[in-house]
């Protein structure tokens, strides 16, 4: 079946300037996070949503970060007033609820503040 | 806070022979899930193997086998008759347990880049 979608693959954009990146969750998963993954570093959580709870947002760095998700699929992440240092790969996963479910990710976003 | 650490960034090794990358992690909970992901040069992130630390016996997905050591948090990755596709970034990672954490976001370390020589 279809995997994590991730749209834009990359994205070039002028400092200061908003932008949005979208993930769509394999269908039927309640559960999505949004990672950041700097270069030559591991991933970061920035977000969590499960089903109709509240999400946990205790990762998002600066409050320039905020995400939602509509109808239990689709997310946005977006990062308002880019800095250099928003610069990174911003990936997506979902699982189904449950601790041991595996989390599956997509492609990610290649986002360049200029 | 848990904490990740993978203490090799780079390691080779000769296509067919054998190779260990370590993961060790930082936790005072007893029930958690610890996970090795391969990123190759796509960008996506694939599971390739779990151990769930209640379970004594150590996961085995084909060629890819884990020495899970949990008194001294210690949880490697075996990888066997080593392919040219298994050169990527290995990362390990490490999720909570406790139902009342209230999010399952996985913690990981900085990965380790895995050379494959032919």
């Amino acid at each position: 079946g279809a995997g994590v979608s991730q749209s834009p693959s990359n994205k070039v954009t002028e400092k200061g300037k908003d932008v949005e990146l979208r993930c769509d969750p394999i269908s039927g998963h309640t559960a999505l996070y949004w990672y950041r993954q700097s270069l030559g570093q591991g991933l970061e959580f920035l977000i969590y949503f499960q089903g109709n709870s509240a999400p946990d947002k205790s990762g998002l760095p600066s409050d320039r970060f905020s995400a939602e998700r509509t109808g239990g699929s689709v997310s946005t992440l977006t990062i308002q007033r880019t800095q250099q240092e928003d610069s990174a790969v911003y990936l997506c996963a979902s699982s189904l609820s449950g601790l041991n479910q595996p989390q599956h990710f997509g492609d990610g976003t290649r986002l360049s503040i200029l | 806070a848990q904490t990740v650490t993978q203490s090799q960034p780079e390691m080779s090794v000769q296509e067919a022979e054998t190779v260990t990358l370590s993961c060790t992690y930082d936790t005072s909970e007893s029930d958690y899930y610890l996970f090795w992901y391969k990123q190759p040069p796509s960008r996506q992130m694939i599971l390739v193997i779990r151990q769930e630390a209640y379970k004594q016996q150590n996961a085995t997905e084909n060629r890819f086998s884990v020495n899970f050591q949990k008194a001294a948090k210690s949880f490697s990755l075996k990888i066997s008759d080593s392919q040219l596709g298994d050169a990527a970034m290995y990362f390990c990672a490490y999720r909570s347990g406790d139902t009342l954490a209230g999010s399952y976001q996985l913690t990981f370390g900085k990965g380790t880049k895995l050379s494959v020589i032919p």
